[in-house]
């Protein structure tokens, strides 16, 4: 059974970069797509964006400008980071794998981030 | 972006009894090439990591108990739970992933009346 555990720092400050990591155990990255999505305080689940096994991606329009996924299949981990990140940022993040585009078959328990200062 | 409008946003069953929760999209994301509904449902429990069970907007998730199923075409949809059992109590969620970006609902909190 394929496992997904997302790690980073708890806390970022504004303007600062995120960066996050989701570890797959389990499983390989090969042939999957990944995704990442986000959950802020009281609002509803956003997705951020995917990246195929094979590097390439598609994001979120409203965050395509400062967010850049990645996977590297020697360290079975797959990576999101987000630059110039605002209090707006602040969410549980969540990678996920599927079997095709849009696909969330599975998923991490979810990492939360808060931007403070 | 299509905007995804579940109703109601809170519901209370009793144990046994049958749920139905709606998910409504702004535009179609049926397509009329494979016939098919890019939509699946999510059931978000505290503790526990998000989890799929239905997806092309009526096909059970592997492992997916058969009390819940998935229903609808086009812009309006279904996710019915047949037999509310204890463990279903959670916000389930509505997702469309035929256009990018993929868009969510705002989710139905589902309780014990």
């Amino acid at each position: 059974q394929v496992q997904l555990q997302e790690s980073g720092p708890g806390r970022v400050k504004p303007s600062e970069t995120l960066s996050l990591t989701c570890s797959v155990s389990g499983g390989f990255i090969n042939t999957y797509y990944w995704s990442w999505i986000r959950q802020p305080p009281g609002k509803r689940l956003e997705w951020i964006g995917y990246v195929y096994s094979s590097g390439s991606t598609k994001y979120n329009p409203s965050l395509n400008s400062r967010v850049t996924l990645s996977v590297d299949t020697s360290k079975n981990q797959v990576s999101l980071t987000l630059s110039s990140v605002t209090v707006a940022d602040t969410a549980v993040y969540y990678c996920s794998r599927g079997y095709y585009e849009g696909d969330l078959g599975h998923w991490g328990q979810g990492a939360r981030v808060t931007v403070s200062s | 972006d299509i905007v995804m409008t579940q109703s109601p946003d809170s519901l209370a069953v009793s144990l046994g009894e049958r749920a139905t929760l709606n998910c409504k999209s702004s535009q179609s994301v049926l397509d009329p090439s494979n016939k098919q509904n890019y939509l699946s449902w999510y059931q978000l429990t505290p503790g526990q990591p998000p989890k799929l069970l239905i997806h092309w907007a009526s096909t059970r998730q592997f492992g997916v108990p058969e009390r819940f199923s998935g229903s609808g075409s086009g812009t309006d949809f279904t996710l019915t739970i047949s037999s509310l059992q204890a463990e279903d109590v959670a916000v389930y969620y509505c997702q469309q992933y035929y256009s990018i970006p993929y868009t969510f609902g705002q989710g139905t909190r589902l309780e014990f009346k």
